[in-house]
């Protein structure tokens, strides 16, 4: 199984709701990722867990909270998102070679999950 | 400062018509130069992997090289299927947190 699972496919979400975005995978890799990624843009690294602790968290506002409950799961908590967030959510995992290197290159990544925020 | 320059910014294609798209960076002490292949509302697929001057990759229809200044993504007579936005990626060696991105060459291959 080499897929990264991402849940729902598209989210549509009021200013003032909370919601949350799932990941899963069955690789066994140790290093997880959340990207944004806006229209003809590359993706832009959020979050990136490595054995389920929190290793990066690029200056992200913490209207965006990151969970990682064990080594297949991965989740992003919204709440009082802003227009301005709505863009693809994407998920991505990779393997470590070491616990503190990862193959930082060679991402597999879900299909996303299409934010609007109105 | 590091940077990834993706050229042509839009390539149009007829079926079978070979061309090549570019990546050239800007980092200091490149760790690997990687290439994603995208669909429209899909995640990034991974491509190939490339860490030393005079490597090549090859996969179906696509090969990727690289020299110290930049890598080439040829595509041999090309499908429609082959349509999709490419995305080059580097790893340096002073921030080896996270892949610097260039903007993508979107691709259309016409029947």
């Amino acid at each position: 199984d080499t897929e990264v699972t991402q849940t729902p496919k598209h989210l549509v979400m009021g200013m003032t709701n909370k919601k949350s975005l799932k990941c899963e995978q069955h690789m066994g890799h140790r290093a997880m990722y959340w990207y944004k990624q806006k229209a003809k843009k590359p993706p832009e690294l959020m979050f990136v867990y490595s054995y389920e602790k929190l290793s990066i968290n690029e200056s992200v506002p913490s209207r965006f909270s990151p969970e990682c409950p064990n080594s297949s799961l991965l989740n992003l908590h919204l709440h009082a998102l802003q227009p301005e967030d709505s863009a693809l959510y994407l998920c991505a995992s990779s393997q470590k070679t070491t616990p503190g290197r990862a193959l930082i290159g060679k991402l597999f990544f879900g299909s996303g999950t299409q934010l609007s925020v109105l | 400062e590091d940077q990834v320059t993706q050229s042509p910014e839009a390539l149009r294609l007829q079926e079978g018509e070979s061309s090549s798209l570019n990546c050239s960076y800007t980092v200091s002490g490149l760790r690997g130069l990687f290439w994603y292949r995208q669909d429209p509302g899909k995640g990034p697929e991974f491509l190939f992997t490339l860490y030393s001057a005079g490597e090549e990759k090859e996969k179906e229809r696509l090969k990727a090289t690289l020299t110290k200044k930049e890598s080439f993504l040829h595509i041999t007579a090309p499908k429609p299927e082959d349509s999709a936005t490419y995305l080059c990626a580097v790893s340096n060696a002073g921030n080896n947190r996270k892949l610097i991105w260039g903007l993508g060459t979107s691709l259309a291959v016409n029947p």
